[in-house]
């Protein structure tokens, strides 16, 4: 059992490309959150979504586009990266809500030059 | 923000001992956990606080909040090399956008 999964771990890009990050979960959870993680930040929320077609705004949603048109999938799209945008990108789920406890992907690294 | 703040940044200790990282926070919450994170990994949840709760146990954790200050800490008793990690508090925030926040971290590492 995956329970969690990431997708690439590892990616560099450039400026102005169009980068989708893919999250995928075995477990059914409900509600399931995009979060980046940068030095003297902590972890900030992108974009949550509390069921399938169900997705809202977090801390940071500036440049960022979700979809959720499966219980299981959350891609995370950066529509034009910005090398602000380089960070590393954390996918979490809740099977009870978005302030119980989370499980955590193993991230995904991301460079824009 | 609602963001927690854990202090120290950095605690170097010796296996065996106790540690203890607090967090302190701004406005009201409904409840307060702890994460942990190995290097290069994700986070792993460790124990949930609720805003009624005083004090909580976990194995060798323990977790205590006070609400009056605005605080809580994490005590790992009778360290080990495995627990070096970063460790997070994260509020759930009654009063602004009800997400989680999580603070900037404590990094612990024990030396065996």
């Amino acid at each position: 059992d995956a329970g969690i999964t990431q997708s690439p771990r590892y990616k560099i890009t450039e400026t102005g490309r169009q980068v989708t990050l893919m999250c995928h979960q075995t477990w059914s959870h409900s509600y399931m959150f995009w979060y980046r993680q940068d030095l003297g930040h902590g972890l900030r929320l992108i974009y949550y979504s509390a069921a399938a077609d169900i997705t809202d705004k977090g801390e940071v949603p500036d440049g960022y586009v979700v979809s959720r048109s499966k219980t299981e999938n959350f891609p995370l799209t950066l529509e034009s990266a910005t090398r602000s945008q380089t960070s590393v990108y954390f996918c979490a789920t809740s099977p009870v809500g978005r302030y119980n406890e989370q499980f955590f992907g193993p991230g995904t690294r991301l460079t824009v030059l | 923000s609602q963001q927690g703040e854990e202090d120290p940044q950095a605690l170097s200790i010796q296996e065996g001992e106790n540690a203890t990282m607090n967090c302190s926070y701004k406005t009201s919450i409904n409840n307060l956990q702890w994460y942990r994170q190995n290097s290069g990994r994700g986070l792993v949840h460790l124990i949930l606080i609720r805003s009624n709760e005083r004090e909580k146990h976990s194995g060798r954790l323990r977790v205590t909040l006070d609400t009056s200050k605005k605080s809580s800490s994490l005590l790992i008793t009778a360290s080990r090399a495995a627990d070096t990690a970063s460790y997070f508090c994260a509020t759930y925030d009654q009063t602004g956008a009800n997400n989680l926040f999580f603070g900037t971290g404590t990094r612990l590492t024990v030396i065996p």
